[in-house]
């Protein structure tokens, strides 16, 4: 399918490396954040999530930080495999309503072999 | 248990004609929330309807409607259709309790080409 990532900043790693993909948010009574990843012709999938009670959250392989100070989001993957490849998202949740996210522009994480 | 279901998958659309896309949410979801996303503007909140009320609105104009079915199933309808409405629209259900964004499922979206 066409790609989602034209215009964005990109990140280009070796297989084994660790990936740090980094998002600024918006909107500071944010009170929970999400990491999608996107991979071509594909809709955006679940990676983690944080609340905002909280600065570091662990899944497999991947670690989220935030930084509520600078509105800051990171999102770390360890040992970074081919199959990562893909256009990261963070996204906020604002709690002026029902599900309703806003999106960051988006990485685009290119894993060389 | 089965995703999003979005259909179809491609379309292409002169200027001036609408169109309309259909989501399916996994079953037993009653939120249906849409965005379009493009190269240049991302992802951006169309609407979200649950219990067929629309619920939540995003900031577009009212050539973009939609509405849900008892069964929860969701279309979105675009009149006087632009060159600038190609994009990728993608819709996301989920349980549908304050904070439901967090149980979002998204399906892969219909891709709009007006020509």
């Amino acid at each position: 399918g066409e790609s989602v990532g034209l215009h964005l900043p990109t990140l280009s790693v070796q297989e084994g490396d660790n990936s740090i993909i980094n998002c600024a948010y918006s909107n500071s009574a944010s009170d929970y954040f999400i990491w999608y990843k996107q991979e071509s012709g594909k809709g955006p999938q679940f990676i983690i999530d944080i609340r905002s009670n909280m600065d570091k959250r662990q899944g497999q392989r991947v670690t989220v930080l935030l930084n509520k100070t600078v509105k800051h989001l990171s999102l770390q993957i360890a040992a970074t495999q081919p199959g990562d490849s893909a256009v990261y998202f963070c996204a906020e949740n604002t709690p002026s309503g029902y599900s309703t996210l806003t999106f960051g522009k988006g990485t685009m994480l290119l894993v060389s072999p | 248990k089965a995703g999003v279901t979005q259909t179809p998958r491609y379309l292409i659309k002169t200027r001036g004609q609408q169109v309309t896309l259909s989501c399916s949410p996994i079953s037993g979801h009653r939120s249906v929330s849409w965005y379009q996303q493009t190269p240049g503007q991302g992802l951006q909140f169309l609407f979200e309807y649950f219990s067929e009320t629309q619920r939540n609105k995003g900031n577009f104009p009212g050539r973009f409607s939609g509405r849900q079915f008892s069964n929860s199933r969701s279309e979105m309808n675009v009149s006087t259709l632009e060159l600038g409405d190609s994009a990728l629209y993608l819709c996301a259900s989920s349980g549908g309790g304050q904070g439901a964004a967090s149980g979002y499922t998204f399906g892969s979206g219909t891709r709009l080409t007006v020509v």
